[in-house]
């Protein structure tokens, strides 16, 4: 079975442009969280999303957005590039919302704002 | 405020063991993972603990104590490829990670 894939793998920007970047969750998993992961800093919390609605959210700006499909794929939306938003941004997906859950990752998209 | 503790670098040799402890002060604790991540990799889920005690898969034990807010990961027989990054996390009404603990193994 396909793990969590995400797209692209790098992305290069500039301050003030907007980024999306794109999860799609392990089949069945209905719930995907986002993360941003600085260099040498443990993953952050950014979103979860559960049955396409929002079901937490990290202590990051409005820049931030996020939403999930009816396939249960996810898009994050960033606007307004600031450069400390340069990380890796991790998806993850679960099949539920809480609990003894177990997150699986995806690889990340690495994200340069100059 | 919410904070995870653990060292930020451990070494061992091949075949030791090695604990990693992590201590918790969060608003809300449902239970605490582990987490592996090899560099330029993405974390994977080593195990949970809900509940005090001990967790063992394989070469790799968990620890819980929630009167003390506090948690290991033990790592017996090491080979090369555990040398990596190993993150705890609570999870609350979210997942709150740790910064991690560098592990290198050295022959």
């Amino acid at each position: 079975d396909a793990g969590v894939t995400q797209s692209p793998t790098h992305l290069i920007k500039t301050r003030g442009q907007q980024v999306t970047l794109r999860c799609s969750p392990i089949s069945g998993h209905k719930s995907v969280s986002w993360y941003q992961q600085v260099l040498g800093q443990g993953p952050q919390f950014i979103f979860q999303y559960y049955e396409k609605e929002e079901r937490g959210r990290g202590n990051f700006p409005d820049r931030f957005s996020a939403r999930q499909f009816p396939n249960y794929s996810s898009e994050l939306n960033v606007n307004a590039l600031l450069l400390g938003d340069s990380a890796l941004y991790l998806c993850a997906s679960s099949p539920w919302t809480s609990g003894a859950e177990t997150q699986y990752f995806g690889p990340g998209t690495r994200l340069l704002v100059l | 405020g919410q904070s995870l503790e653990q060292p930020s670098e451990v070494t061992a040799v091949e075949g030791a063991i090695v604990q990693i402890n992590c201590t918790y002060q969060t608003s809300g604790f449902y239970g605490l993972s582990w987490y592996q991540q090899h560099d330029g990799g993405a974390p994977t889920f080593l195990s949970y603990n809900a509940l005090d005690g001990l967790e063992e898969t394989g070469r790799f034990s968990s620890f819980l104590s929630r009167s003390d807010s506090y948690g290991y990961l033990l790592l017996q027989e090491l080979q090369m490829k555990d040398s990596a990054s190993y993150f705890c996390a609570v999870r609350d009404d979210k997942l709150i990670f740790g910064a991690g603990t560098r592990l290198a193994v050295h022959p």
